[in-house]
C-alpha cells in the first residue's frame, strides 16, 4: 500500500522559512520513473503545482516561486522535504505531497497525502 | 507556462443525469511522437485530497467507475460523468503534464440539482 503524509508547522510568521516533510511508504525513490511532488491549495482556491523531485535527483520548480523553494530527499528514510523561504500570508494554504506515476513520461499524481494546512500570520 | 481553463465554474445536475466539464489548454499538449495528450483529471471531494481519475486524457485509473470518461485531444478536453451519483459531488480539476510548470485548471464544482 502506497501512503504519503505531510508534517511540519501549522503556523508560521511572515518572513520565516517553512520546512515541510513528506514521509512516504510503499515505494522507493530509487526506482526509475518515480518522483514526489508538492502541490498547494489556498483556502477555497485551486491547486498550484510547486515542485517535483525525480528518482535521479532531477528537480523542477514552478518559476514564480523558484527563488524561494528547495526540494530535497532522504531516500533511506523515505522522506522528501520542501523549504519555502520568506513566507507571506499569501502562502497560507494546504500543502500536499503526492507521488508521480511511475511511468517515465507520466507526470500525473496517482497518490496524494492528506495535506497539511499551513497558516502564515504574525 | 501553459494555462488551463475550465468551464463552467460550477454546475448542478440531477441524480442519474450527465455532467460535462470542459478544459482548454493555452497550447497544444499532444505529443505527436506518441500521439498522446498529456492531460489528467482529478476529483476532490469536500475536505479530501485530490484523487486521480483519468490520465493520457482518456485512460481511466484503476478502480475508477466506468461512468467517468475523458475525451479530447490537442488543446480541448472533456470529462463526462454519466449517471451522476451523490458521491460524485466534488470539485474536478484538469492538469497538464506536457511541460513544467505542471499547471492545473481552476476547478469545476459539481452539485446535485
Amino acid at each position: 500500500q502506497i501512503t504519503l503524509k505531510e508534517s511540519g508547522p501549522t503556523l508560521v510568521k511572515p518572513t520565516q522559512t517553512l520546512t515541510l516533510t513528506c514521509t512516504f511508504s510503499g515505494f522507493s525513490l530509487n526506482t526509475a520513473g518515480v518522483a514526489v511532488g508538492w502541490i498547494r491549495q489556498p483556502p477555497g482556491k485551486a491547486l498550484e503545482w510547486l515542485a517535483l523531485l525525480y528518482w535521479d535527483d532531477d528537480k523542477r520548480y514552478t518559476p514564480s516561486l523558484e527563488s524561494r523553494l528547495t526540494i530535497a530527499k532522504d531516500t533511506s528514510r523515505g522522506q522528501v522535504f520542501l523549504t519555502l523561504t520568506n513566507v507571506d500570508p499569501v502562502d497560507t494554504a494546504t500543502y500536499y505531497c503526492a507521488r508521480k506515476a511511475v511511468l517515465i513520461k507520466g507526470n500525473w499524481f496517482d497518490t496524494w497525502g492528506q495535506g497539511l494546512l499551513v497558516t502564515v500570520s504574525s | 507556462d501553459i494555462a488551463m481553463t475550465q468551464s463552467p465554474d460550477s454546475l448542478a445536475v440531477s441524480l442519474g443525469e450527465r455532467a460535462t466539464i470542459s478544459c482548454r489548454s493555452s497550447q497544444n499538449i499532444l505529443y505527436t511522437s506518441n500521439n498522446r495528450s498529456y492531460l489528467a483529471w482529478y476529483q476532490q471531494r469536500p475536505g479530501q485530497p485530490p484523487k486521480l481519475l483519468i490520465y493520457w486524457a482518456s485512460t481511466r485509473e484503476s478502480g475508477v467507475p466506468a461512468r467517468f470518461s475523458g475525451s479530447g485531444s490537442g488543446a480541448y478536453f472533456t470529462l463526462t460523468i454519466s449517471n451522476l451519483q451523490a458521491e460524485d459531488v466534488a470539485v474536478y480539476y484538469c492538469q497538464q503534464y506536457y511541460s513544467t510548470p505542471f499547471t492545473f485548471g481552476g476547478g469545476t464544482k459539481v452539485q446535485i440539482k
